[in-house]
């Protein structure tokens, strides 16, 4: 059975560029959500997504971005990179929904801006 | 707003020594769910408990056990007999009910060294 995957497992960005990150969650899942973790912190949620649609957002600028598949998968894109959005980005599934679940992540995409 | 505290940053200790770790959490709901999530060097947070807030039986689970007090709201984690393989960042988190449904709410992490 596999866990929560998630590519690519790095990445360099220049300031301004764009990214897309992507998040396979673990089976039978249905809700994905998505957490930033800056280097020595604790993760932060940027955003949930069910069925398709951000349930519940963070404080997080509209530069952050996601989608939902059909088949659960998940994507965050970030627009206009700052050298502050360097950071583990962590992908957690959870589900399927009947109440508060246990969110499993993933092993992250780690992320440099320069 | 809820909020997890986890007051010790670092704790450095030999193997086989007992260790535990600290997490205090604030939320006004009545229902909420605390976790513990274990971080080693790959960067994979790891499951390892949760706890509703209606159930405060603590846990045990081989060398790892767990205090839930309400009255202190504090969600200890206690490891016995430490080996070498428990060095990793240890997170507790937290999700309220009402509008913070699905956000695990982290606190800082506990950095755990365990020297041979």
């Amino acid at each position: 059975d596999a866990g929560v995957t998630q590519s690519p497992t790095h990445l360099i960005k220049t300031r301004g560029q764009q990214v897309t990150l992507r998040c396979s969650p673990k089976s039978g899942h249905d809700t994905v959500s998505w957490y930033q973790q800056a280097l020595g912190q604790g993760p932060q949620f940027i955003f949930q997504y069910y069925e398709e649609e951000e349930r519940q957002r963070g404080n997080f600028p509209d530069r952050f971005s996601g989608h939902q598949f059909p088949n659960y998968s998940s994507e965050l894109n970030v627009n206009a990179l700052l050298l502050g959005d360097s950071a583990l980005y962590l992908c957690a599934s959870s589900g399927p929904a009947q109440g508060v679940e246990t969110q499993y992540f993933g092993p992250g995409t780690r992320l440099l801006v320069l | 707003a809820q909020k997890v505290t986890q007051a010790q940053t670092e704790i450095s200790v030999v193997e086989k020594e007992d260790v535990t770790l600290d997490c205090v959490y604030e939320t006004r709901d009545t229902t909420y769910y605390l976790f513990w999530y274990k971080q080693p060097p790959s960067g994979e947070l790891v499951f390892l408990i949760r706890r509703n807030s209606f159930d405060e039986q603590n846990e045990i689970s081989g060398r790892y056990s767990w205090n839930f007090q309400k009255s202190t709201s504090s969600f200890n984690f206690t490891i016995t007999a430490s080996q070498v393989v428990d060095s990793a960042v240890y997170f507790c988190a937290l999700i309220a009910g009402g509008t913070s449904y699905g956000k695990l709410t982290f606190g800082q992490g506990t950095i755990l060294t365990v020297h041979p």
